[in-house]
């Protein structure tokens, strides 16, 4: 079974946009992580947030952890065409030290 | 540093043949672990090496699938016979295991499976 699940499935912008992509995740976590997979390629990690972080900022990468809710968000700022990519989080459970992927979110970034 | 290699990357066979993958972690990778993705979907954990050890393999179908890592440096990943719902791509990634309470996984470019 699937820990994270994304929302949007998609996302269409434009470049210079915003975009935010949300992950909801059911049982304790150690820490989540978020993953972009291009087209045709293999997951390349992007960022990770530990369990007793609530925010976290790599470049134009914003990700917001809230426990209560058990819930992630992951902001990318002034998105570029080469964001366009497929992005899925990550939980690290407490019960079994592996990661479990969500379903993912499919960003498109129109030029 | 070289990344996680992958093969092959695409494989067409029909259902009830055999295939199998290969991968090659990143140079002292501990942990290796081999995912499924079926298209539109997450990747999905089949089984997961500590050197040359299983882990967890709760999610791989013992039937028709099977894994090994001889030496604890290569695996690979074989399924016989296939079935039309096993096509998919096949991920390998490795991990130097946890460091400071997080695991971060490196992964391969997949192998692309299409059973007709």
């Amino acid at each position: 079974s699937q820990q994270g699940e994304e929302d949007p499935q998609a996302l269409s912008i434009q470049e210079g946009e915003n975009a935010t992509m949300n992950c909801s995740y059911k049982t304790s976590i150690n820490n989540l992580q978020w993953y972009r997979q291009n087209s045709g390629r293999g997951l390349v990690h992007l960022i990770l947030i530990r369990s007793n972080e609530r925010e976290k900022h790599s470049g134009r990468l914003r990700v917001t952890l809230d426990t209560s809710k058990k819930s992630s968000s992951l902001l990318i700022t002034a998105s570029r065409a080469a964001d366009t990519a497929s992005y899925f989080c990550a939980t690290d459970a407490l019960s079994a030290r592996q990661l479990t992927f969500g379903s993912g979110t499919q960003l498109t970034v129109l030029p | 540093e070289a990344g996680v290699a992958q093969s092959p990357r695409y494989k067409i066979i029909e259902k009830r043949q055999s295939v199998a993958f290969w991968c090659n972690p990143i140079s002292g990778h501990a942990t290796l672990y081999w995912y499924q993705q079926i298209l539109g979907q997450g990747p999905k954990l089949l089984i997961q090496f500590q050197n040359n050890g299983v882990v967890d393999d709760s999610q791989l179908p013992k039937d028709r699938f099977s894994a090994e890592r001889l030496k604890g440096v290569d695996s690979t990943l074989k399924i016989q016979p296939a079935k039309l719902e096993d096509s998919a791509v096949y991920l390998c990634a490795s991990s130097l295991g946890v460091i400071s309470g997080a695991n971060v996984l490196t992964f391969g470019a997949g192998s692309r499976l299409t059973v007709l």
